[in-house]
Formats: structure tokens, C-alpha cells, sequence
């Protein structure tokens, strides 16, 4: 069975540093890995996904994310944090047509 | 409709009450997915949709719990004599067909607490 393993909680940063959000696989074949966004009381919201082209996959709001198979990691970046960053984040992988999430990372945002 | 819509958005039953979650898919999307979301948690599948086929219900944690979806569009998720540990929030997913490639757009969810 695939699942996938979020390091990390929370993670804190400050607005316009660095943000990374770590996500490690298991699979025994070749994995479709994806990273949403949950705003508060709200739905989650698809970042960006991974499908066996480019291994570093662009997505929406400035972050991007590089898939490595020999560390068998999807981690999530963005080069300067917002405010309007703050959000839960989950990395997830498919299976069978169903999403298998993380626990999830909660990122604050300090001013 | 232009996203996935779910009613109600908060729902609080007394336990052992039966309830009744909804989720309007996007228009034309042929597949549907129910995932449970515990508090601090994420997303746990609980079952899915083919048009009105139900095709996995692998997910659902009792015989309590029971979705359909008869005419191939709206779905209702049923939880019959509600406990305390079904409280949670209860997201849908349409995708417009099924297989991994595609993507699946959540509705908000239904938040519902079990007192």
C-alpha cells in the first residue's frame, strides 16, 4: 500500500523567508503525488500535482515542488513567505482513483 | 454549479440521531468521493462513486455509515445512530472521470459534532 509521511507538524517562518513543507512516499511503483492547500472552515484547494513529466512541478501562489526519487521525497517550497500563506497543507498520493493524505503541516506565517 | 457544494455546512446532532450530509458535484463530473477529516487529521477516504455506481466502499468505518448516489449526480451520506466519534468534517470530491491523473476538487465540507 502507498502512504505518505509529513514532517513536521507546524512549521513557522517568517514573512519573506523561505518556505519548505517535507512529504516522503512509499510506493512500490512509480507515484502520482499532489499537494493541497485547506484554508480555514474551507475545502482543500489543489496546489499542484506530479505525474511522471518534469520532476519539478509548478503550482499555484509561487510554490513548486521537486520530486526526488532516490530520497523518495515530494517536498513543497516557496521562495518567500506571505502572510496569506498561512494554511494547512497536506501532501497526498493516489491509489486506486482514492487520495491518501499526510497528517498535514500547519504553516504560520509571523510578521 | 462552479464548484462542489455540500449542505449543510454545520450539522450538530444528539447521539444516537440519524443524519443526512449532501454534495452537488460539479456539473458533468463523473466521479464522486467522500472523505472523512478528523480534527488535526487528514483527509481519510471513505468511499466513491462511478456515476451512480458505487464502486469502493472500502473506507466506511461501520455499517452505520451509507452513501448513494442514484441518479449519477447528487450524493447523500447517511450516518444512522450517530456517536461521539463520528464527529468530524466530511468532505466530497468530483473528478471528471475517474483513474490517478485526475483531479479531485473538494467541496467545503460538512462539520459535524455528535453531543
Amino acid at each position: 500500500a502507498q502512504s505518505v509521511t509529513q514532517l513536521g507538524s507546524h512549521v513557522s517562518v517568517s514573512e519573506g523567508a523561505l518556505v519548505l513543507l517535507r512529504c516522503n512516499y512509499s510506493s512500490s511503483v512509480p507515484p502520482y503525488l499532489f499537494w493541497y492547500v485547506q484554508y480555514p472552515n474551507q475545502g482543500l484547494q489543489l496546489l499542484l500535482k506530479y505525474t511522471s513529466a518534469a520532476t519539478l512541478v509548478k503550482g499555484i501562489n509561487g510554490f513548486e515542488a521537486e520530486f526526488k526519487k532516490s530520497e523518495t521525497s515530494f517536498h513543497l517550497t516557496k521562495p518567500s513567505a506571505h502572510m496569506s500563506d498561512a494554511a494547512e497543507y497536506f501532501c497526498a498520493v493516489i491509489q486506486g482513483g482514492k487520495l491518501i493524505f499526510g497528517q498535514g503541516t500547519e504553516l504560520s506565517v509571523k510578521p | 454549479g462552479a464548484g462542489v457544494s455540500q449542505s449543510p455546512r454545520y450539522k450538530v446532532a444528539k447521539r444516537g440521531q440519524d443524519v443526512a450530509l449532501r454534495c452537488d458535484p460539479i456539473s458533468g463530473h463523473v466521479s464522486l468521493f467522500w472523505y472523512q477529516q478528523a480534527l488535526g487529521q487528514g483527509p481519510e477516504f471513505l468511499t466513491y462513486f462511478q456515476n451512480e455506481a458505487q464502486l469502493d466502499k472500502s473506507g466506511l468505518p461501520s455499517d452505520r455509515f451509507f452513501a448513494e448516489r442514484p441518479e449519477g449526480s447528487v450524493s447523500t451520506l447517511k450516518i444512522q445512530r450517530t456517536q461521539q466519534e463520528d464527529s468530524a468534517v466530511y468532505l466530497c470530491a468530483s473528478s471528471l472521470t475517474g483513474g490517478n491523473k485526475n483531479i479531485q476538487y473538494f467541496g467545503a465540507g460538512t462539520r459535524l459534532s455528535v453531543l
